[in-house]
């Protein structure tokens, strides 16, 4: 079975610096999908960066980027340049995608507090 | 393009009733996915449907839970004879057929508490 582990509940950052939020993964597959979704205040969840596990090059959007270790089963997210928006609860997620198609499997979350 | 709504926002219910949340999924999309969200906790899966068939359900208690998607209408998830341990956030989220970007579009939830 895939599991997702987010080993870090909180986590705060101070405005305009960098925070990095871990994740790791347990897959025997060789083809899937990781991600990090946002869910703000407001509750509704969006999605924050994707990345292709057969693709070597990290994922970036933005002040976004991932540090993806497949042979570790890491999949670290940065955020750079933290503003206050970035307040919220993130989640990583990894999926598998199938002739039925795909399956989701969320970590636990981790909150992200921003400092003024 | 409207998103995935979800009604209702919030559902109060007593021990013993039954609860109904919708989901609309986004225009297009034929996957949808309901997740449970307790305080202080990830989301966990529950079921997930296509069209008038469901591909996994693994994640949905065996007993008073159940959903459909019929090939008509919004994606129904049913709780029968409702307890406090059913009081969470339940989230949908659709994905297009045959997509194999991945991404999954959420709705705002639907906050069940039961008195």
């Amino acid at each position: 079975a895939q599991t997702v582990t987010q080993s870090q509940p909180e986590m705060s950052v101070q405005e305009a610096d960098n925070v990095t939020l871990s994740c790791t993964y347990d897959t025997s597959e060789s083809d899937y999908y990781l991600f990090w979704y946002k869910q703000p205040p407001s509750r509704q969840m969006i999605l924050v960066i994707r990345q292709e596990a057969y693709k070597q090059q990290n994922a970036t959007e933005n002040r976004f980027s991932v540090n993806f270790q497949k042979a570790a089963k890491s999949f670290s997210l940065k955020i750079s340049d933290s503003q206050l928006g970035d307040a919220a609860m993130y989640f990583c997620a990894y999926s598998k995608f199938s002739n039925t198609g795909n399956q989701f499997y969320f970590g636990t979350g981790t909150s992200l507090t921003v400092i003024p | 393009n409207a998103g995935v709504m979800q009604n209702p926002r919030h559902l109060v219910r007593r021990r013993g009733q039954e609860a109904r949340l919708r989901c609309s999924p986004m225009k297009g999309h034929s996957h949808v996915y309901w997740y449970r969200q307790l305080p202080e906790e990830g989301l966990k899966f529950m079921v997930y449907l296509q069209k008038e068939n469901i591909i996994d359900e693994s994640g949905m208690p065996k007993e008073r839970f159940s959903a459909e998607f019929p090939k008509e209408g919004p994606s129904i998830l049913r709780i029968q004879q409702v307890v406090r341990g059913d009081s969470a956030a339940y989230f949908c989220a659709s994905s297009l057929q045959g997509q194999n970007t991945g991404e999954l579009f959420f709705g705002e939830g639907s906050r069940l508490t039961v008195l």
